[in-house]
C-alpha cells in the first residue's frame, strides 16, 4: 500500500529564511512523486514533480525538492521565503501502476515579517 | 473551457437530504478525480475516472456516495441521505495525462455544509 507522512501540519519562518516542508513516502518501489500547492482563496496547482529522470527537481517559484530513497523522503525546500510563498502544501505519491494519487495532510505555511 | 469547473460553489443543505455536485473537466482531459477536503485534513480519494468507466472507487466512504461520468466529459458525485459529517470541499480534478508527467488541474471546489 501506498502512503504519504507530512511532518508539521503548521511551519512558519522568518520572510527570507530557508523553508523546508518535510514529505516521506512508503512503497515497495520508487513511485511519482508530487507537491503541490493552494494559495489562499485558489485552488491546488502543481508545484514540481519526480519523474525519475533525476533526483533534484525545481519547480516554480525557486522551490525544489530532492528525492532520497535511502530515506523514502521528498522534502520541499526554498533558500529564502518570500511573504508570498504563504500557503497550504501537499505532497502526493502515485505508483506507476496504480489509479489514483494519494495526497498527505498538508502543511501549512506562514512568513513572518 | 478554460479550466475546471465545478458546480456549484457552495451548497447548504438539510441532514438527510440528497445532494449532487458537478464536475466540468478540461476539454479532452480523460481522467477525473474526485476528493474531499475536510477542516484540518488533507485530500482524500473518493473516486477516479478513465473516460466513463472508475476503475478505482474504493474511496468513496459509504454506499449513500456515488458517482458517474458520461461522454467522457461531465461527472456528478451524488450523496444520498447527506450527514452532517459529509460536510467538506469536495474537489474535482482532471488530466490528460496518467504516465510520469500527470498533472491534475483541480476546480475550486463545492462546499457542502450538511446543517
Amino acid at each position: 500500500a501506498q502512503s504519504v507522512t507530512q511532518l508539521g501540519s503548521h511551519v512558519s519562518v522568518s520572510e527570507g529564511a530557508l523553508v523546508l516542508l518535510r514529505c516521506n513516502y512508503s512503497s515497495s518501489v520508487p513511485p511519482y512523486l508530487f507537491w503541490y500547492v493552494q494559495y489562499p482563496n485558489q485552488g491546488l496547482q502543481l508545484l514540481l514533480k519526480y519523474t525519475s529522470a533525476a533526483t533534484l527537481v525545481k519547480g516554480i517559484n525557486g522551490f525544489e525538492a530532492e528525492f532520497k530513497k535511502s530515506e523514502t523522503s521528498f522534502h520541499l525546500t526554498k533558500p529564502s521565503a518570500h511573504m508570498s510563498d504563504a500557503a497550504e502544501y501537499f505532497c502526493a505519491v502515485r505508483h506507476s501502476s496504480a489509479s489514483k494519487i494519494i495526497f498527505g495532510s498538508g502543511t501549512r505555511l506562514s512568513i513572518r515579517p | 473551457g478554460a479550466g475546471v469547473s465545478q458546480s456549484p460553489s457552495n451548497k447548504v443543505t438539510e441532514k438527510g437530504k440528497d445532494v449532487e455536485l458537478r464536475c466540468d473537466p478540461i476539454s479532452g482531459h480523460t481522467a477525473l478525480y474526485w476528493y474531499r477536503q475536510s477542516l484540518g485534513q488533507g485530500l482524500e480519494f473518493l473516486i477516479y475516472f478513465q473516460g466513463n468507466s472508475a476503475p478505482d472507487k474504493s474511496g468513496l466512504p459509504s454506499d449513500r456516495f456515488s458517482a458517474e461520468r458520461t461522454g467522457g466529459s461531465v461527472s456528478t458525485l451524488t450523496i444520498q441521505r447527506t450527514q452532517q459529517e459529509d460536510s467538506a470541499v469536495y474537489l474535482c480534478a482532471s488530466s490528460s495525462d496518467r504516465g510520469p508527467n500527470e498533472k491534475l488541474f483541480f476546480g475550486s471546489g463545492t462546499q457542502l455544509s450538511v446543517l
